[in-house]
């Protein structure tokens, strides 16, 4: 079966503007996770879905970001406004439920983002 | 707050020779942890976690860590490493805080020479 996706794998960008990052998690995954792995850092969590509840947005850096995630399935991240220090890689993993942490994270591959 | 520590940011071993990478972390209640591993160009794989119960957990690739509740460590070993071993590994805490948060250490580049 399919793992988790995330595209474009690779994206380059003014500062400025504003980049969508999309994520497809693991089919039947009901927890949906974003992190952002800066150069020498370890992951930074971002936010996190379970099911309908409310998101836990609580690592979101700034109000320039922002996701959703439609159909409790894709999620898309989205930066507005891009600054340089958002230059990194997001990553998103599932898990077949976030309320339990019997159940494993599946990460993707993840998306370059650099910001010019 | 809740952390996880990996003092070490890069580690050397030779191709044959035991490994230890070391992990410590800050959390009040029982810990839920975890090793990753990061393979250049890959995404994160889990190695192995610690949940309850025996202290010393295997995993895949063999791996093992050891959970010391009186040293707040999880540290990660492996008796003879090969050179595919080379990549970025990370020490995790589970936390549950009504849903379940992750949050992760730094890593120890693991570099392995021949």
């Amino acid at each position: 079966g399919a793992g988790v996706s995330q595209s474009p794998s690779n994206k380059v960008t003014e500062k400025g503007k504003d980049v969508e990052l999309r994520c497809d998690p693991i089919s039947g995954h009901t927890a949906l996770y974003w992190y952002r792995q800066s150069l020498g850092q370890g992951l930074e969590f971002l936010i996190y879905f379970q099911g309908n509840s409310a998101p836990d947005k609580s690592g979101l850096p700034s109000d320039r970001f922002s996701a959703e995630r439609t159909g409790g399935s894709v999620s898309t991240l989205t930066i507005q406004r891009t600054q340089q220090e958002d230059s990194a890689v997001y990553l998103c993993a599932s898990s077949l439920s976030g309320t339990s942490a019997y159940n494993e994270q599946f990460f993707g591959p993840g998306t370059r983002l650099t910001v010019l | 707050a809740q952390s996880v520590t990996q003092p070490d940011i890069h580690i050397t071993v030779s191709e044959g020779a035991s490994l230890e990478l070391r992990c410590n972390y800050s959390y009040g209640a029982t810990p839920y942890l975890f090793w990753y591993v990061q393979s250049p160009g890959q995404g994160l794989q889990l190695l192995l976690k610690y949940f309850s119960g025996d202290t010393l957990v295997q995993g895949i690739k063999g791996f093992e860590a050891e959970f010391k509740r009186s040293q707040s460590s999880f540290n990660l070993r492996k008796p003879s490493v090969h050179w595919s071993d080379a990549a970025e590994y990370f020490c995790a805490v589970g936390l549950n805080t009504g849903g379940f948060k992750t949050i992760f250490g730094a890593g120890t580049r693991l570099f392995v020479k021949a």
